[in-house]
């Protein structure tokens, strides 16, 4: 079955820094990566998501590349500010197979942003 | 917010008893999922559906069950046989396999 690992487990950054969080996966069927941010008590919400049929997208101060070559993906947030501060989770959705549907995350980045 | 909700938000269980934990939505979505969040442990995926009367396994899903009687309901029944069961669970649904997951709050369940 399909396993993302998402790299660094905690990040801390100053006010204005860029952030780079990274993931990995390991079914070449999976076809779409959404990421997803997590405030404290919160639920998570989708922030970006990019599918198989692109090498970039940007939304703001955010974006997402994928090498499906590789099979891994970032999240590169610029110009952070202390409302980023959350956990970051990356996660991928398999397009065949036996795990047909399944949504898999990896094990979430705490990001802390310091004024 | 709204358009998934779970229920109760904090739930208590005796050892060697079963609970069924509520996910609900009227988002029209044809997939839901149940994850299991620990800390430094992210959201591992412990069951999901596709369609109605249709479920797989996920990654861990040793002591739980679900059912999926209607396109709205997801429900969640952990059994004695989970060894530790106390975990902040989240119910998810998205239109298909590759959109946007919606998280309900989340059930907080402990063991006495």
């Amino acid at each position: 079955g399909e396993n993302v690992e998402q790299h660094p487990s905690t990040l801390s950054v100053q006010e204005g820094d860029s952030a780079v969080i990274k993931c990995t996966y390991s079914d070449s069927a999976s076809n779409y990566f959404p990421w997803y941010k997590q405030e404290l008590g919160k639920r998570p919400q989708l922030i970006i998501d990019i599918r198989s049929n692109v090498g970039e997208k940007k939304d703001q101060r955010i974006a997402v590349t994928l090498n499906k070559t590789a099979k891994h993906f970032s999240l590169h947030i610029t110009e952070t500010q202390p409302e980023d501060s959350a956990v970051y989770f990356c996660a991928a959705s398999t397009a065949g197979g036996t795990s047909y549907g399944k949504l898999t995350f990896g094990q979430g980045t705490i990001l802390t942003v310091h004024p | 917010d709204g358009g998934i909700t779970q229920s109760p938000k904090y739930l208590f269980r005796k050892e060697g008893q079963n609970v069924t934990l509520s996910c609900e939505q009227n988002l029209n979505h044809d997939a839901m999922y149940w994850y299991r969040q620990d800390p430094g442990q992210g959201l591992r995926l412990i069951y999901y559906s596709q369609i109605v009367n249709d479920f797989q396994k996920g990654d861990i899903a040793e002591g739980y069950s679900v059912s999926r009687e209607k396109k709205e309901s997801f429900p969640l029944t952990v059994t004695s046989a989970q060894k530790n069961p106390t975990a902040f669970y989240l119910c998810a649904s998205s239109f298909y396999r590759d959109s946007e997951a919606f998280f309900g709050q989340g059930t907080r369940l402990t063991v006495v």
